[in-house]
């Protein structure tokens, strides 16, 4: 069973507008989520996380979202840039040293 | 610079093999983990280790093994009882427990 589900395999926009990657999860015990960056032929980088005490944590153009209600977690790209275009991976905490991956969202920001 | 070196980028086994996958840091990161990608799939955990000399399995642990004698180093033997090998290995690192990972640039394994 899928604990942390990515529904949009791909998603394309255009430079200079918003992208908006989507996650959701089930465990409602999971406190702590990231999201990360992969180019092909490598491994992913971390981009960003938040902790379930808060809702919203930014870092320059990227800002995630939690929404612990609904279960969803959401990553913001403001502006989009050509070089955005990658996989990107949600992941959430879940204990000693555990991490759960999301399946990927391949985001093309075209120019 | 620190980070994560994966060695070889691309492996190629025979059936019947046992293959070592090299993983190494320089990060001074207590936590060492194995992943494995398959195509339309998230990364699963096979093997990971908290300090030198302990290593707990992850969820698909079956058919493959670990060490860690150092700190450093964390190698991944994909044994002949994997029978579904072909898959890209990534290695991870963390200073500690619920903190980010710093991911290498994988290998991927392919059966001849």
């Amino acid at each position: 069973d899928q604990q942390v589900k990515q529904n949009s395999p791909s998603l394309s926009v255009q430079e200079g507008r918003i992208s908006i990657l989507n996650c959701d999860y089930t465990n409602s015990m999971f406190d702590y989520f990231l999201w990360y960056k992969k180019y092909p032929a490598e491994g992913p980088t971390f981009l960003i996380s938040i902790s379930s005490i808060k809702d919203k944590n930014e870092d320059g153009r990227f800002t995630v979202f939690l929404n612990k209600s609904a279960k969803h977690l959401s990553l913001h790209i403001v502006p989009s840039q050509p070089g955005d275009s990658a996989v990107y991976f949600c992941a959430a905490y879940s204990g000693t040293y555990k991490y759960i991956f999301g399946t990927g969202t391949r985001l093309k920001v075209l120019a | 610079d620190g980070g994560i070196t994966q060695s070889p980028k691309y492996l190629f086994r025979k059936e019947g093999q046992n293959v070592t996958l090299s993983c190494e840091q320089n990060l001074n990161h207590d936590a060492m983990y194995w992943y494995r990608q398959d195509p339309g799939q998230g990364l699963r955990l096979i093997y990971y280790s908290q300090i030198v000399n302990d290593f707990q399995k992850g969820d698909i642990a079956e058919g493959y093994s670990v060490s860690r004698e150092k700190k450093e180093s964390f190698p991944l033997t994909v044994t002949s009882a994997q029978k579904n090998p072909t898959a890209f290995y990534l290695c991870a690192s963390s200073i500690g427990t619920n903190q980010p990972q710093h991911f290498g640039d994988g290998t991927r394994l392919s059966i001849l």
